[in-house]
């Protein structure tokens, strides 16, 4: 099945840009989500890139594809300290012929002063 | 508009005891999942069904049971609660992703679970 990857801890300082990596195994993926998980919450969606994209960008929110390296990435400019939460990476991959969407382990994003 | 209701938020069980945790969706969706939040593993997939009467295990399945009898509902039961059970639930909902619909998954609010 699907494998998605990212790494678990990402520390910056405010007004700089964060850019969060993920790749992902399965070259059949539609949809590529950013979620976004606050502290005490659920999920929420941050984003999304449809595969036969290469950019995205959202205000301060700029997403890369690379579908030759199956890799994702979320550039966060001008990062702020309400960005600090935890940002998953998710592949809709149609694995087994449902969309249930395959998660990464979530990445920590901590702004310091 | 509701979107996705999980309940309860909180619930502390002995360990053997069993229990239902509710998911509701007003969406009309197809899918719903439910996932295990525990730290550092992200979110691992329970169970999950893709239409209802139909369901289908995720990767960590043990020690859960699901139903689908309506599209709205989509229980999560713990027929003997196990220590290893503590975690944090949550439900997702979601379309079918058929045509090229992208498939948002809407979550609920979650269910802290402490099996002592």
């Amino acid at each position: 099945g699907e494998d998605v990857e990212q790494s678990l801890f990402l520390s910056v300082r405010e007004g700089d840009s964060s850019v969060i990596n993920c790749t992902y195994t399965d070259s059949s993926s539609t949809y590529l989500y950013w979620y976004k998980q606050e502290p005490g919450a659920g999920l929420q969606l941050l984003t999304y890139i449809f595969s036969n994209m290469d950019m995205k960008q959202d205000q301060r929110l700029t997403v890369l594809l690379n579908k030759k390296d199956k890799h994702l990435s979320l550039r966060i400019a001008d990062t702020q300290t309400g960005d600090s939460a935890i940002y998953f990476c998710a592949s809709d991959s149609p694995s087994g012929g449902s969309y249930i969407p395959t998660f990464g382990r979530g990445t920590s994003l901590i702004v310091h002063p | 508009n509701a979107g996705v209701t999980q309940t309860p938020k909180f619930q502390v069980l002995k360990t053997g005891q069993s229990m239902t945790l509710q998911c509701a969706q007003d969406m009309n969706h197809e899918y719903m999942s439910w996932y295990r939040q525990d730290p550092g593993m992200g979110l691992r997939l329970i169970h999950y069904s893709v239409g209802a009467g139909i369901t289908d295990q995720g990767e960590v399945p043990n020690g859960y049971n699901v139903s689908r009898s309506t599209t709205e509902d989509f229980p999560l039961r713990l027929l003997s609660a196990a220590p290893s059970q503590t975690s944090v639930y949550f439900c997702a909902s979601s379309y079918n992703g058929q045509d090229n619909e992208d498939t948002e998954a809407f979550f609920g609010q979650g269910t802290r679970l402490t099996v002592v």
